[in-house]
């Protein structure tokens, strides 16, 4: 079956950097995608990979690794703003959008 | 700049009755989805469209019909509402299909009593 699995919850302290970790098992692959979700929000687009290797964009940066079936979201210089869900999702041979169920990432002054 | 809007922002339904949920966007894409969200779970996909006239089902499309009469217009119909289908709707649409961003709604929630 298809599966994407992400921790539920993580807590982080504002200034610091926290990595949220992503594994997925799908049929077949055409890229990981990174969403970030305000609270009562839309989903919006953050990142995305389909090679090995990381990506930086600013604060935040994501990594890939096909062979393992694992990416990861870095989130650098934490403000209170990043306070929201990740959602992690794999684009499978259908082109079809596998979703995680998010990680709740919370952030301390 | 709308993007994609969706209405209504909230609903409550009876068991059993009806409602279309609308969605629209204004970035001339090819490709819209429509999603709910329930805790604990990811976005699963009910039903999508590649183009105008178009419509498919995705993951969970039981007890739902769309409509795609107009490219920047994506309909969903819940026929009979059950309380299983207690849940945020959310629409997006893409350009491409493969490997392209998808740009959300600000979602619909809608509680079935």
């Amino acid at each position: 079956g298809q599966n994407i699995d992400q921790p539920t919850e993580m807590t982080a302290t504002e200034g610091a950097i926290v990595q949220i970790n992503c594994t997925y098992q799908t049929s077949g692959f055409n890229g990981l995608f990174w969403y970030q979700q305000h609270a009562g929000e839309a989903p919006t687009f953050l990142s995305y990979n389909v090679l090995d290797g990381l990506e930086e964009k600013g604060r935040f940066s994501s990594f890939l690794s096909r062979s393992k079936g694992y990416s990861y979201l870095l989130l650098k210089e934490l403000q209170m703003k990043d306070s929201a869900s990740y959602l992690c999702a794999s684009m499978d041979s259908n082109y079809q959008l596998i979703w995680g169920a998010g990680t709740k990432l919370i952030i301390k002054p | 700049n709308a993007g994609v809007t969706q209405t209504p922002k909230f609903r409550v339904l009876k068991t059993g009755q009806s409602m279309t949920l609308l969605c629209a966007q204004d970035m001339n894409h090819e490709y819209m989805y429509w999603y709910r969200q329930d805790p604990g779970m990811g976005l699963r996909l009910i039903h999508y469209s590649v183009g105008e006239g178009t419509t498919a089902k995705g993951e969970v499309p039981d007890g739902y019909n769309v409509s795609r009469l107009k490219k920047q217009n994506f309909l969903l119909g819940l026929e009979s509402a059950a309380p299983s289908q207690t849940s945020v709707y959310f629409c997006a649409s893409s350009k491409k299909r493969e490997a392209d961003i998808q740009y959300f709604g600000a979602g619909t929630r809608l509680s079935v009593l």
